[in-house]
């Protein structure tokens, strides 16, 4: 059974940082592109970066570009979110979610999601 | 970037009814080499992370009922449910992958009439 279980979530001050980790388990992690996809409170979804299977490829949503930053450790099946110089803006919570394409093409739906971790982002 | 653009934002329809809805993007999303739609659609419930219902705009995901359904190619894109029953009260949403930023529509939000 495939599982994502986000942490690092909380209550950080304008400007300041967050890493968010997400924990995988029950299928092939270095197989798969891996994304992270947020959603403001009463708003709707908005992706924010996506990382190939092999790590090698990272993209990013022009909103956090330069400020955030995706990786992952495939030996430890863990998805990561550096997030920095946060502004009010990025208060959301975050899902990390599997892309669908075996072989880790970025380019594909996301399948399975994580509960996803609350971010607030306020002085 | 390619803008999603969904319709209508909400609809009630009665249980056992269709209900229908539309996903333009402001760009095609049809690659010619593999002649893949990048199309998804998506199902949110209060409370709940979204679920993969349709993608490649026709494909149905593993588990999902038949009754949902995806169609439509290029620009324009229909989600289909063909008899509507109490759990599908959710928010509806299309994306695209076929370029960055992926982008999601704004989403369609469906209840019993």
């Amino acid at each position: 059974e495939v599982q994502l279980v986000e942490s690092g979530g909380g209550l950080v001050q304008p400007g300041g940082s967050l890493r968010l980790s997400c924990a995988a388990s029950g299928f092939t992690f270095s197989n798969y592109a891996m994304s992270w996809v947020r959603q403001a409170p009463g708003k709707g979804l908005e992706w924010v970066s996506t990382i190939s299977g092999s790590g090698e490829r990272t993209i990013y949503a022009d909103s956090v570009k330069g400020r955030f930053t995706i990786s992952r450790d495939n030996s430890k099946n863990t998805l990561y979110l550096q997030m920095n110089s946060l502004r009010a803006e990025d208060t959301a919570v975050y899902y990390c979610a599997k892309n669908t394409a075996l072989g880790g093409s970025c380019y594909s739906a996301q399948d399975y999601w994580g509960q996803g971790t609350l971010v607030t982002v306020s002085s | 970037d390619i803008v999603m653009t969904q319709s209508p934002d909400s609809l009630a329809v009665s249980l056992g009814e269709r209900a229908t809805i539309n996903c333009k993007s402001s760009q095609s999303v049809l690659y010619s080499s593999n002649n893949k739609n990048y199309l998804a659609w998506y199902q949110q419930k209060p409370g709940q992370p979204p679920k993969l219902l349709i993608y490649w705009a026709s494909t149905r995901e593993s588990g999902v009922p038949a009754r949902f359904s995806g169609s439509g190619s290029g620009t324009d894109f229909t989600l289909t449910i063909s008899s509507l029953q109490a759990e599908d009260v959710a928010v509806y949403y299309c994306q695209q992958y076929y370029d960055t930023p992926f982008t999601f529509g704004p989403g369609t939000k469906v209840d019993i009439k």
